[in-house]
């Protein structure tokens, strides 16, 4: 599979526990853009990378939140001292920053549940 | 008022019928719309791209953008079972990195 894979799928978490997601690009995509989807909403962009470095932050991410793309392959989205308000689907996507580079590829998405 | 607004249904029709999908949005930089599909509990599928105004079709998919208007569409043809999934607008700017989503319409498509 070619696409964009993320790590791991589901995760139940206890409240002020810290989660890690992990997400592999498409493999030449330079660019990497993480989501949040709660239910019934569209996702809401969080932060993107373009190689190693994170061009975007949106206000969403709070000081909790902090991502990483460490040698512009993969990436890491970390939640510290979860809230329950932090339950999501938290998504991954990649693209090309040129020519179809606005032609954006999701992945599954890791879900996350705190309780 | 949000940048992009999308009517979340549900809308349910029966097989074969014509399906209109449609948003709006107050940015009138925005350049790129895209259509993506979303099966429960799954990451959303691109469905058609389109940049600037015009129409695309694509099988089945026909992808409307109306930027006086600021009205974009999504026509299905045909429609399956299959087909029944949320659908959501997507769109952004030229110098944008990321796109702004609509909230998604559920299409359920009876046999």
């Amino acid at each position: 599979d070619t696409g964009v894979s993320q790590n791991p799928r589901h995760k139940i978490t206890k409240r002020g526990q810290n989660v890690t997601f992990r997400c592999d690009p498409i493999s030449e995509h330079n660019r990497l853009y993480w989501y949040r989807q709660t239910l019934g909403q569209g996702p809401e962009f969080l932060t993107y990378f373009q190689n190693e470095a994170q061009l975007e932050k949106s206000r969403l991410l709070s000081d909790r939140f902090s991502a990483e793309r460490p040698k512009g392959s993969f990436s890491t989205l970390e939640i510290q001292r979860t809230e329950q308000g932090d339950s999501a689907m938290y998504l991954c996507a990649s693209s090309l920053s040129w020519g179809a580079g606005n032609t954006i590829y999701f992945g599954e998405g890791s879900w996350l549940t705190v309780v | 008022q949000k940048e992009v607004e999308q009517d979340p249904g549900p809308l349910s029709v029966p097989e074969g019928a014509i399906v209109s999908l449609n948003c709006t949005y107050s940015n009138s930089a925005f350049q790129y719309f895209m259509w993506y599909r979303q099966y429960s509990r799954k990451g959303p599928e691109l469905l058609m791209y389109t940049y600037s105004s015009g129409n695309k079709e694509d099988g089945r998919f026909t992808a409307q953008v109306d930027k006086s208007s600021k009205y974009i569409s999504l026509f299905i043809r045909d429609s399956q079972p299959s087909d029944s999934a949320t659908y959501l607008c997507a769109m952004k700017g030229g110098s944008q990195g990321n796109l702004i989503f609509g909230k998604g319409t559920k299409l359920s498509v009876k046999p």
